[in-house]
């Protein structure tokens, strides 16, 4: 079973700055199967990039991913205060057909 | 515009079943897509829970897999969860989702179920 590792755990930043959180694989992934997700206390998670590099219907274009092999990244170009959140990480197999996510990376405000 | 709208009872007794039902607006679930079930125990991670397709074909996670079953209600345009067994572990918030394209594309607004005597 593949294991998404992401970092840091927490990340410190101010509006205006660009974020970059990892998402590490514990083993090569086809870059089809890498998503990212945005979770807001209370709220479900909300889609924010699939295939890697595919933003979802919505989602601005500060939100960028890219990445290949074990290493994928989510960057937020230009923090807007609505942008303090958790992200997930998470990894599609199809056989068998399972979802892993990562544990969570906290954006928080500097 | 899809919503998907998670209902059932928000408290189960230990060793009880738990059980869920997600109704499906604005899209037939007799699509090519997948109807999910992901779970978020308080101030967790998530977990996948399993897949139904409308054929009835279902893919599990397979640390749960002896204990769930997810079924499909076309007349209904609806889908269910089933859950035995339960455990103060399982004790979560519970999704219900649409995926496709290897990802999870719309969510419900979650229920939480608290499992507790």
């Amino acid at each position: 079973e593949i294991v998404l590792t992401q970092s840091p755990g927490t990340l410190s930043l101010s509006p205006g700055e660009r974020a970059t959180l990892s998402c590490r694989a514990s083993q090569s992934v086809g870059s089809t199967y890498l998503a990212w997700y945005q979770q807001k206390p209370g709220q479900a998670p909300r889609l924010l990039i699939y295939a890697t590099d595919s933003r979802a219907t919505g989602i601005p274009g500060r939100f960028s991913g890219s990445g290949s092999g074990t290493d994928f990244t989510l960057t937020i170009s230009g923090l807007e205060s609505e942008d303090f959140a958790v992200y997930f990480c998470q990894h599609y197999e199809s056989s068998p057909p399972r979802y892993t996510f990562g544990q969570g990376t906290k954006l928080e405000i500097k | 515009q899809v919503q998907l709208q998670e209902s059932g009872p928000g408290l189960v007794k230990p060793s009880g079943t738990l059980s869920l039902t997600c109704a499906v607006f604005g899209a037939s679930i007799s699509s090519g897509d997948w109807w999910t079930w992901v779970r978020q125990p308080p101030g967790k991670g998530l977990e996948w829970i399993g897949e139904i397709h409308h054929s009835g074909t279902a893919h599990y996670n397979a640390s749960l897999k002896s204990r769930v079953t997810l079924s499909v209600d076309k007349s209904n345009n609806q889908f269910s969860l089933k859950l035995t067994s339960v455990t103060a572990a399982d004790t979560a918030v519970y999704y219900c989702v649409r995926a496709y394209s290897s990802a999870l594309f719309y969510w419900g607004q979650g229920t939480l179920v608290t499992v507790s005597s």
